[in-house]
């Protein structure tokens, strides 16, 4: 059974720094990887979607990886804002169609 | 676009009681699905829908009912509410692709407390 886990659970970080948020799952077969942002009281926004073939994909100060083998992997969030502060979620699609399998996430604050 | 719209926003139930979590968007998606989120633990997939007329049980269907009659809608029904289904559900759609997967939108969530 595909399991997806998200280490930190919590983050806190000074205004303008770089950091890495890690997603892993236990099955390799995936067709994809998702990383949502959600806040407080809010649905979840998408961020990145990486299909099976693609290593990795950006979006302005977000960059993430994808390595299918190891089962891992990140987001990079560059010279971080405090309007980055949210639940960061990691999901990934174990067959055909959308059905997402996701992590707990990783609650980051990010503070001026 | 208004995207995906849930309603309502918070519903307070009594054990046994039933009720419907209306979902809908206007982007002609034809995938659609309810998720659950319970606090400390990542999203939960109860019911999906390829297509009108077609659904299908996601990893926690028990308790719960769905149909889809049109391309737009996709409500979920609570058939006699628990305590464990307090939680707050979400819909999402996507267009869908068997072979490939598109980003999936979130509606707002309806936040569900069953007393």
């Amino acid at each position: 059974k595909q399991e997806v886990t998200q280490i930190p659970a919590a983050l806190s970080v000074p205004e303008g720094e770089n950091l890495v948020l890690n997603c892993s799952f236990t099955d390799s077969a995936i067709y994809n990887l998702q990383w949502f942002r959600q806040d407080p009281g809010k649905g979840l926004t998408s961020l990145l979607l990486i299909q099976s073939s693609q290593r990795e994909q950006t979006s302005g100060r977000l960059n993430a990886s994808l390595d299918k083998s190891s089962g891992r992997s990140t987001l990079y969030i560059a010279a971080s804002q405090p309007g980055d502060s949210a639940t960061y979620l990691c999901a990934v699609g174990p067959g055909g169609y959308n059905k997402l399998i996701f992590g707990a996430g990783t609650r980051l604050a990010v503070h001026p | 676009n208004a995207g995906v719209t849930q309603t309502p926003k918070f519903q307070v139930l009594k054990t046994g009681q039933s009720m419907t979590l209306q979902c809908a968007q206007d982007m002609n998606h034809e995938y659609m699905s309810w998720y659950r989120q319970d606090p400390g633990m990542g999203l939960r997939l109860i019911h999906y829908s390829v297509g009108a007329g077609i659904t299908d049980q996601g990893e926690v269907p028990n308790g719960y009912n769905v149909s889809r009659s049109t391309t737009e809608d996709f409500p979920l029904r609570l058939l006699s509410a628990a305590p464990s289904q307090t939680s707050v559900y979400f819909c999402a759609s996507s267009y869908s692709q068997r072979e490939m997967s598109d980003t999936q939108y979130f509606g707002p969530g309806t936040r569900l407390t069953v007393l």
